[in-house]
């Protein structure tokens, strides 16, 4: 079936611009997660959604970053007036949930962002 | 608060030798612990999962790992590598209470002919 899909694939933007950056979680899967992949900080958990609870934003690394996860589907990951330092790959993963047990998280390719 | 620490940023080793690759985690809590792949230009992938039961976890293109209580060692192992094991990897934990993966650096697997 259709894995995690994430668009733009690329993304160049100037400083001080807004961008979102949008993820398709598998069909079904109720948990979402953004991480970011950058040279400087490794991989990083940004921010968490599960089902109609409220998410776990602890990850994110300002208030110019935020996300939203509308219909219990499709997230979108927006950062506002972007500095350099925000240039990294975002991945977006998803995953089953509840049962008690811990279910793997499937990611998808990541969208590329450069910030110039 | 858990933490992975991956000791080696880059492991050299010629085609059909063996390799480990080195995870150790910190956790005051029950772990789950999992390694994925990243192929150059491609997503993360999972290779494998220790969730409990038998310490000695096999995964996918021949790998296998080792949970070492007594250690806090997750190490990565494959007895022969092939040249499209060229990768980065990535050791992972998950907290007992909470959801989110806490990532190591990763240690990039360069397999020469």
């Amino acid at each position: 079936g259709a894995g995690v899909s994430q668009s733009p694939s690329n993304k160049v933007t100037e400083k001080g611009k807004d961008v979102e950056l949008r993820c398709d979680p598998i069909s079904g899967h109720t948990a979402l997660y953004w991480y970011r992949q950058s040279l400087g900080q490794g991989l990083e958990f940004l921010i968490y959604f599960q089902g109609n609870s409220a998410p776990d934003k602890s990850g994110l690394p300002s208030d110019r970053f935020s996300a939203e996860r509308t219909g219990g589907s499709v997230s979108t990951l927006t950062i506002q007036r972007t500095q350099q330092e925000d240039s990294a790959v975002y991945l977006c993963a998803s995953s089953l949930s509840g049962g008690g047990l811990v279910k793997t998280q499937y990611f998808g390719p990541g969208t590329r962002l450069l910030v110039l | 608060a858990q933490s992975v620490t991956q000791l080696d940023s880059q492991v050299p080793v010629f085609e059909e030798a063996p390799v480990e690759l080195r995870c150790n985690y910190s956790s005051s809590v029950s772990v789950y612990l999992f390694w994925y792949v990243q192929y150059p230009n491609q997503g993360l992938q999972l290779l494998l999962k220790y969730l409990s039961g038998s310490t000695l976890v096999k995964g996918i293109n021949g790998f296998e790992a080792e949970f070492n209580k007594s250690q806090t060692s997750f190490h990565l192992r494959k007895p022969s590598v092939h040249i499209s094991d060229t990768a980065e990897y990535f050791c992972a934990v998950r907290g007992g209470a909470t959801n989110k993966l806490i990532f190591g650096t990763g240690t990039l697997l360069a397999v020469q002919p």
